[in-house]
């Protein structure tokens, strides 16, 4: 079975631009979570998305947002880049269909760099 | 979700079992304890989680304290490729689907030494 997914890997962006990443999530997942990670801020949630609707979100500005597709594939945008945008974002798909727990399976990241 | 405390580093030779403790003194009785290590430049892994009875499963084993208030997570084999920051989380079981952000601490920094 196929790992989470996300593209592109890298990318290099202007301040003020905005930016849209995307994440496959392993099939039959049907909750996608994004993170952001900095050296100095280590990994943070930003938000979570199940069978198309958020759930949770952390604590990030506006400018941060993301949607689900009926197919649980899910996208983040960023807008009006700020240098402090640049982060590796992390997806991560679950199962989420059981009462007692879970684990999230993490994609390789998307390397962002605000210049 | 409660709070964990880890080490910031440790060393463990090749071969010999790497035991990573991880404190959480203030742990709910709905909060499960979970292990993630991170590789450098990738996504974090998931390891193995548990509630209060021991686990294993083929990458470690955890075993959590009568009181719940720390554990360890035991790599029985360390190689080098266990080179990587350590995870130690601990947040409540949900219900009707949906997740909550895992809260990431710093972890422990683990070098396997050849």
């Amino acid at each position: 079975k196929a790992g989470v997914t996300q593209t592109p890997r890298y990318l290099i962006k202007t301040r003020g631009q905005q930016v849209t990443l995307s994440c496959s999530p392993i099939s039959g997942h049907r909750s996608v979570s994004w993170y952001q990670q900095t050296p100095g801020q280590g990994l943070q949630f930003l938000f979570e998305y199940f069978s198309e609707t958020q759930r949770n979100k952390g604590n990030f500005p506006g400018r941060f947002s993301g949607r689900q597709f009926s197919n649980s594939r899910s996208e983040m945008n960023v807008s009006t880049l700020e240098l402090g945008d640049s982060a590796l974002y992390l997806c991560a798909s679950s199962l989420a269909d059981s009462l007692v727990s879970y684990e999230q399976y993490f994609g390789p990241g998307t390397r962002l760099t605000v210049t | 979700d409660a709070k964990t405390t880890q080490p910031p580093s440790m060393d463990c030779a090749e071969g010999r079992a790497a035991n990573l403790p991880c404190n959480h003194s203030t742990i709910s009785g709905n909060e499960y304890v979970y292990w993630y290590r991170q590789i450098h430049s990738q996504g974090p892994q998931y390891i193995i989680h548990g509630l209060k009875n021991n686990e294993t499963n083929e990458m470690a084993s955890l075993i959590i304290t009568e009181d719940r208030k720390s554990s360890t997570l035991i790599l029985p084999h360390a190689t080098l490729r266990d080179t990587a920051v350590y995870y130690c989380i601990v947040r409540v079981s949900y219900s009707g689907g949906g997740a909550d952000g895992l809260t990431f601490g710093k972890g422990t920094h683990l070098i396997i030494q050849p």
